[in-house]
């Protein structure tokens, strides 16, 4: 029930067009997702991040689109460049701690 | 300011030896967590220290444990290690401890089990 399920594992994508990652989870008691980026070497880093109060939140080429019925949330890269080439990750928490539960990743391969 | 801070970077060991890990947070920040990254499991949660008490453990054995200072430095500690410990370890801090706090991670320890 603490899984955090992503998909896909991977995902190819030519410059302009929209990247699509999608994550669904089971735990009702989670009360925020975020989403992180992490290119090679380096630690993940916050992109943006949503409370299952609304629906969907936008910053930038980024949006988050929640399902609370459906237990599902995805990121949305709209006019997808290179350098947005990184795994992302979708994650969940909840109450007091900081303990984040992560998906398994999508690495994003945007083409030229 | 400076980001969250980790050394060493990179760590080679033997089997059955033990490491330590230190993470430095972002300055004004309290709280800090550790996760383990593989190919294989991914991102998992250690441990998360708050005003230099464990708040919270993941599923890891006794082998792996952790510590705070007053000054909210971080170590965590490997002992015994196996070759399953080769990890990338990475520290996130956050100025409080709460599910919408914002953690920032620092780049991680690769730490290569032989």
């Amino acid at each position: 029930q603490q899984q955090v399920k992503q998909s896909p594992q991977s995902l190819i994508v030519q410059k302009g067009g929209i990247s699509i990652i999608n994550c669904a989870y089971e735990n009702t008691a989670f009360d925020y997702f975020p989403w992180y980026q992490q290119f090679p070497g380096k630690g993940p880093a916050l992109l943006i991040a949503i409370r299952p109060d609304v629906s969907e939140k936008k910053e930038g080429r980024f949006t988050i689109s929640f399902n609370k019925s459906a237990k599902q949330f995805s990121l949305h890269i709209m006019d997808s460049q290179p350098g947005d080439s990184a795994t992302y990750f979708c994650a969940a928490s909840s109450g007091a701690t900081n303990k984040l539960i992560f998906g398994t990743g999508t690495l994003l391969a945007v083409q030229p | 300011k400076a980001g969250v801070t980790q050394t060493p970077r990179y760590l080679i060991k033997t089997r059955g030896q033990q490491v330590t890990l230190s993470c430095s947070p972002i300055s004004g920040h309290r709280s800090v967590s550790w996760y383990q990254q593989t190919p294989g499991q991914g991102l998992q949660f250690l441990f998360e220290y708050f005003s230099e008490t464990q708040r919270n453990k993941g599923n890891f054995p006794g082998r792996f444990s952790g510590r705070q200072f007053s000054n909210s430095r971080s170590e965590m500690n490997v002992s015994t290690l196996e070759l399953g410990d080769s990890a990338l370890y990475l520290c996130a801090s956050s100025l409080n401890r709460g599910s919408q706090e914002t953690q920032y991670f620092g780049p991680g320890t690769r730490l290569l089990v032989l």
